[in-house]
């Protein structure tokens, strides 16, 4: 069973352009969540799909956002980039039931903007 | 509001020495999620456990056993016998159950950066 993958793996941006991240989950996985990681603020929660619905969402501004597709693929965009939002985005994946918890990583992608 | 604290940042062992890692928590919940990754050198979150706040048992998995007291808000991770391959950076996380389904707003520590000697 294929693993959990993000693409692009690395990025640069230049402040003021805007970002977009694709994960594609693990077959037959319908939650995807993703996650800020960074030196200052370490790992943070931005939000959760499942099913299509943003189920959850964490303490970030509107500038971030996000969407899921029908094949449970999703992406996750930042408009006007700044430069602190340089970090490593990391999407998870899970069956996203209550019994059904276990979330599986992919490598992330790192994101630059200067 | 919620709250990890991990206030170890960095171990050094030998190996085949026992580590605890230490993981502190705050919540006015009473129905919440515990959680424990390991973030090898390679960058991917590996999930290690999931505890809830009804389930005190403590658990043992191999090396890696978790000792979980609502009395002192702690969940600790040991691992026994600690091998080169256990150096990674291990976080500590908890959700509130705002529904028990899922993820919702995680807090995660700051981690716990373990380097195990040869």
């Amino acid at each position: 069973k294929a693993g959990v993958t993000q693409t692009p793996r690395y990025l640069i941006k230049t402040r003021g352009q805007q970002v977009t991240l694709s994960c594609s989950p693990i077959s037959g996985h319908r939650s995807v969540s993703w996650y800020q990681q960074t030196p200052g603020q370490g790992l943070q929660f931005l939000f959760e799909y499942f099913s299509e619905t943003q189920r959850n969402k964490g303490n970030f501004p509107g500038r971030f956002s996000g969407r899921q597709f029908s094949n449970s693929r999703s992406e996750m965009n930042v408009s006007t980039l700044e430069l602190g939002d340089s970090a490593l985005y990391l999407c998870a994946s899970s069956l996203g039931t209550s019994d059904s918890y276990e979330q599986y990583f992919g490598p992330g992608t790192r994101l630059t903007v200067t | 509001a919620q709250k990890v604290t991990q206030a170890q940042t960095e171990i050094s062992v030998v190996e085949k020495e026992d580590v605890t890692l230490d993981c502190v928590y705050e919540t006015r919940d009473t129905t919440y999620y515990l959680f424990w990754y390991k973030q090898p050198p390679s960058g991917e979150l590996v999930f290690l456990i999931r505890r809830n706040s009804f389930d005190e048992q403590n658990e043992i998995s191999g090396r890696y056993s978790w000792n979980f007291q609502k009395s002192t808000s702690s969940f600790n991770f040991t691992i026994t016998a600690s091998q080169v391959v256990d150096s990674a950076v291990y976080f500590c996380a908890l959700s509130e159950a705002l529904s028990l389904e899922g993820n919702n707003d995680m807090r995660f520590g700051a981690g716990t950066r373990l380097t195990v000697k040869p």
